[in-house]
């Protein structure tokens, strides 16, 4: 059953403190993307991959937000320093570039709360 | 103007009703459609797909493109409380970045 895989799924933290989730794509998947879920904005892009290389991340604030994909089977966001403001869902979804389709592939999502 | 307008409702409906929900959107660019269902505390699943216009049936469920409107629909036929769930509809042009509606909070009362 092919999934794409979060960790962690909740994490608490405090104002100030590095936070990095990290996602596995589902295998054969090479385009991977990071988003952030809140009531008052829903989904919005982050940022996201193709084949490892960042093509978009224009979404994301550069100031403390860095996305990565060391390996195919890896994708990382960190959060360097946490604010209150960054408390949200982030989803990483993943998506086959071969496949006609445009369908993404949703993970379980990290809960993000900054005190 | 958002590029994709979606009502976040809440939609409440009886067991068994036919539920229409919608989305319409402004990029005429746009060929490829899809309605995702969203369970509380969960990520965003794939339920349909279309390209370009038509229609497209799954089971209870039935997706519809109207490029001329800039119009799509999802109907769910039949609805069960399992049904309640937010669905988010999502639309891309050449590429591969997917352009989303704010969602639909829908509610089947048993």
């Amino acid at each position: 059953d092919a999934r794409v895989t979060q960790t962690p799924r909740h994490k608490v933290t405090e104002m100030g403190q590095e936070v990095t989730m990290r996602c596995q794509p589902i295998l054969g998947h090479n385009t991977v993307f990071w988003y952030r879920q809140t009531m008052m904005q829903g989904l919005e892009l982050l940022a996201y991959f193709r084949n490892r290389a960042p093509l978009d991340d224009s979404g994301m604030p550069k100031d403390r937000f860095s996305a990565e994909m060391p390996d195919a089977t890896l994708a990382t966001l960190k959060i360097q320093p946490s604010e209150p403001r960054d408390s949200a869902v982030y989803f990483c979804a993943s998506a086959n570039r071969d496949s006609p389709h445009r369908t993404q592939y949703f993970g379980p999502g990290t809960r993000l709360t900054v005190l | 103007q958002k590029e994709v307008e979606q009502d976040p409702g809440p939609l409440s409906v009886p067991e068994g009703a036919i539920v229409s929900l919608n989305c319409t959107y402004s990029n005429s660019a746009f060929q490829y459609f899809m309605w995702y269902r969203q369970y509380s505390r969960k990520g965003p699943e794939l339920l349909m797909y279309t390209y370009s216009s038509g229609n497209k049936e799954d089971g209870r469920f039935t997706a519809q493109v109207d490029k001329s409107s800039k119009y799509i629909s999802l109907f769910i036929r039949d609805s069960q409380p399992s049904d309640s769930a937010t669905y988010l509809c999502a639309m891309s042009a050449s590429n591969y970045q997917l352009i989303w509606g704010a969602g639909t909070k829908l509610i089947i009362k048993p």
